[in-house]
């Protein structure tokens, strides 16, 4: 049973405009989520995060939003860049600082030029 | 700056065989993990250790042992190689004390096939 979904395998923008890549959760004991980004034949790496307490969070071209009574979130990207093209990830952190993560399965983004 | 470093980064087993697949951190983390992450799908944990000399099971730690000796090493030890184990192994590392933690430092990956 998932407790972290991304509904969307795959998501292609246009160079230049907005990318929201979308992530649900079953479990409240979550309280901290954040978005890794992959590359091919890389490890994945942190791109930004948000605490339960928090609605939005802001980093740049990155903005995650989080609707806890629906409980979702996305990640948002303004403007696309073809170097954005990258399977991101969406992951959850359990209440209690057990530091464990739980992650979806990835949406593949391509930023065409 | 290394960061976090997994060695090998390809290997193909028999089934049967056994093989430690290696991992070392030079932040001076004391969380260390092991994920694996099958085709499509997300990184599930295996193993995690809070430090060294403590251990303990994630979501499919079957068929795994680890073992963490030092602050900087992780190593993680497959007995009997099962074709279910085809898989790509990422270890990671982050820092957490009196409740403050910051995100997982992945490695590159080891992409390991039973055959």
């Amino acid at each position: 049973d998932q407790q972290v979904k991304q509904n969307s395998p795959s998501l292609s923008v246009q160079e230049g405009r907005i990318s929201i890549l979308n992530c649900d959760y079953t479990n409240s004991m979550f309280d901290y989520f954040l978005w890794y980004k992959k590359y091919p034949a890389e490890g994945p790496t942190f791109l930004i995060s948000i605490s339960s307490i928090k609605d939005k969070n802001e980093d740049g071209r990155f903005t995650v939003f989080l609707n806890k009574s629906a409980k979702h979130l996305s990640l948002h990207i303004v403007p696309s860049q073809p170097g954005d093209s990258a399977v991101y990830f969406c992951a959850a952190r359990y209440k209690g600082g057990s530091e464990k993560l739980v992650f979806g399965k990835g949406t593949k983004l391509t930023v065409n030029p | 700056n290394a960061g976090v470093t997994q060695t090998p980064k390809f290997r193909i087993l028999k089934i049967g065989q056994s093989m430690t697949l290696q991992c070392a951190q030079d932040m001076n983390h004391n969380y260390m993990y092991w994920y694996r992450q099958d085709p499509g799908m997300g990184l599930k944990l295996i193993y995690y250790s809070v430090g060294a000399g403590i251990t303990d099971k994630g979501e499919v730690p079957n068929g795994y042992n680890v073992s963490r000796s030092t602050t900087e090493d992780f190593p993680l030890r497959l007995e009997l190689a099962a074709p279910s184990q085809t898989s790509v192994y990422f270890c990671a590392s982050s820092y957490a004390t009196g409740g403050r933690s910051q995100p997982q430092h992945f490695g590159d990956g080891t992409r390991l096939s039973i055959l």
